[in-house]
């Protein structure tokens, strides 16, 4: 069974512009969610979706967005992006929520500059 | 909201030697799970433990659900190289469901092994 996948795995950018990652659950999985992970900050939680539907936020800014489509895939936006920004993306999925036995994928290395 | 504290931060062994390392809290957990990270990639889930008391293994790794809900602890025995990483706790609170779907994360510890 294939893992979570992300994409791209790298990214830079450069600070007010916007981004999209992209993110596929393992198959049959209907969770997704989305971290921020930084060096002094750790894992921090972004949101949560399930069959389309967000179902929790963490505490970021509305410049941070997401969604997900019918097959389960998922993607998060992020515009006028900012140095602090600058980040590992991890998307997670799980069968039914994030409450039990996530599975993390690569991550996306986003650099704003 | 929970915090979980995780130590120790860092550990720099030799190899061969066993590790433990463990993570507390001050509010109780209904499951515990443990992840390792290697550089530039994403957490790898390696034990998750669902009762108080429950003793899990998977390898050389050995994981505790502590009895008070409070707490879990790993260790790893015969260190190599390869161990070399940061590793997460995580842990589900109860009543984990409405607007509460997510995990709580431990700060990582970072262990370096030496051989």
């Amino acid at each position: 069974k294939a893992g979570v996948t992300q994409t791209p795995r790298y990214l830079i950018k450069t600070r007010g512009q916007q981004v999209t990652l992209s993110c596929s659950p393992i198959s049959g999985h209907r969770s997704v969610s989305w971290y921020q992970q930084t060096p002094g900050q750790g894992l921090q939680f972004l949101f949560e979706y399930f069959s389309e539907t967000q179902r929790n936020k963490g505490n970021f800014p509305g410049r941070f967005s997401g969604r997900q489509f019918s097959n389960s895939r998922s993607e998060m936006n992020v515009s006028t992006l900012e140095l602090g920004d600058s980040a590992l993306y991890l998307c997670a999925s799980s069968l039914t929520g994030p409450q039990y036995e996530q599975y993390f994928g690569p991550g996306t290395r986003l650099t704003v500059t | 909201g929970q915090q979980l504290n995780q130590s120790p931060q860092s550990m720099f062994i030799q190899e061969g030697e066993d590790v433990s390392m463990n993570c507390t809290s001050s509010s109780i957990f209904n499951t515990w799970l443990w992840y390792k990270q290697d550089p530039g990639e994403g957490p790898v889930l390696l034990i998750a433990l669902y009762k108080a008391g429950e003793l899990t293994s998977n390898g050389r790794l050995t994981a505790q659900f502590g009895i008070t809900r409070k707490d879990s602890f790993l260790n790893i025995s015969a260190s190599i190289p390869s161990d070399v990483g940061i590793y997460f706790c995580a842990g589900r609170p109860p009543n984990s469901g409405g607007s509460n779907y997510k995990l709580t994360f431990g700060k990582g510890t970072l262990l370096t092994v030496n051989p």
